[in-house]
């Protein structure tokens, strides 16, 4: 079956850091794009980093930029994205997702709340 | 910034048909993909490319495209179709991806 589990998630105080993990199985990871798709509570969805398969290309939502990292490392088919400096706009529901244009396959998502 | 604009909300009763428009500056040169969202739920793909459908998908969803704007047209409408719909595109250079605001669906 093809499955992306989130995990990571959870409450950090403002200014903090925090890393999700994406873990893949039932497809050939390392060939694919794969991304970072975030829902802030009662909001719509925000593309937020996206990886090639390679990692020799990475792209990212101009409000993450320097303060979130993309990385991934294909022998454990796994994907990361590390956080820091985080404010309350940053409080969402992190899905990953494998892209091919669309997004195409989507994990049950991984709740960050950034709170005092 | 990019930005593809859905209207807010959409309702039809059981049987119509429910058109969802999604517009963009960008939509003419680059492919449009639509999701559904049900509460508590990640997103399902529904239309891709435009105008495909991916298997599994019922066929009264479908897509078409007309210059900056592109449209989701579920014919017959069930009450299981109740749900947020997302188009999403990328940017002119490809490299950007963005979604809509997303549309809600009521089936009356």
């Amino acid at each position: 079956e093809v499955q992306l589990v989130e995990s990571g998630g959870g409450l950090v105080q403002p200014g903090g850091s925090l890393r999700l993990a994406c873990t893949a199985s039932g497809f050939s990871f390392s060939s694919y794009w794969m991304s970072w798709v975030r829902q802030a509570p009662g909001k719509g969805l925000e593309w937020v980093a996206n990886i090639k398969e390679d990692t020799t290309e990475k792209y990212y939502v101009d409000s993450v930029k320097g303060r979130f990292t993309i990385s991934r490392d294909n022998a454990k088919n796994s994907m990361y994205l590390q956080m820091n400096s985080l404010g309350a706009d940053d409080t969402a529901v992190y899905y990953c997702a494998r892209q091919r244009g669309a997004f195409e396959i989507w994990g049950q998502g991984t709740m960050v709340t950034v709170s005092s | 910034s990019y930005e593809l604009t859905q209207p807010p909300s959409v309702s039809v009763s059981p049987g119509q048909t429910a058109r969802i428009a999604c517009s963009g500056d960008a939509l003419p040169k680059q492919y449009t993909y639509w999701y559904q969202q049900k509460p508590g739920q990640a997103p399902v793909l529904v239309v891709s490319k435009d105008s495909e459908r991916p298997s599994g998908i019922p066929e009264r969803f479908s897509g078409s495209s007309s210059g900056a704007t592109v449209t989701l047209t579920i014919s017959g409408v069930q009450a299981e179709d109740e749900a947020d719909y997302y188009c999403q595109s990328a940017d002119s250079s490809g490299t950007y991806w963005v979604f809509g605001g997303g549309t809600k669906l009521t089936v009356l």
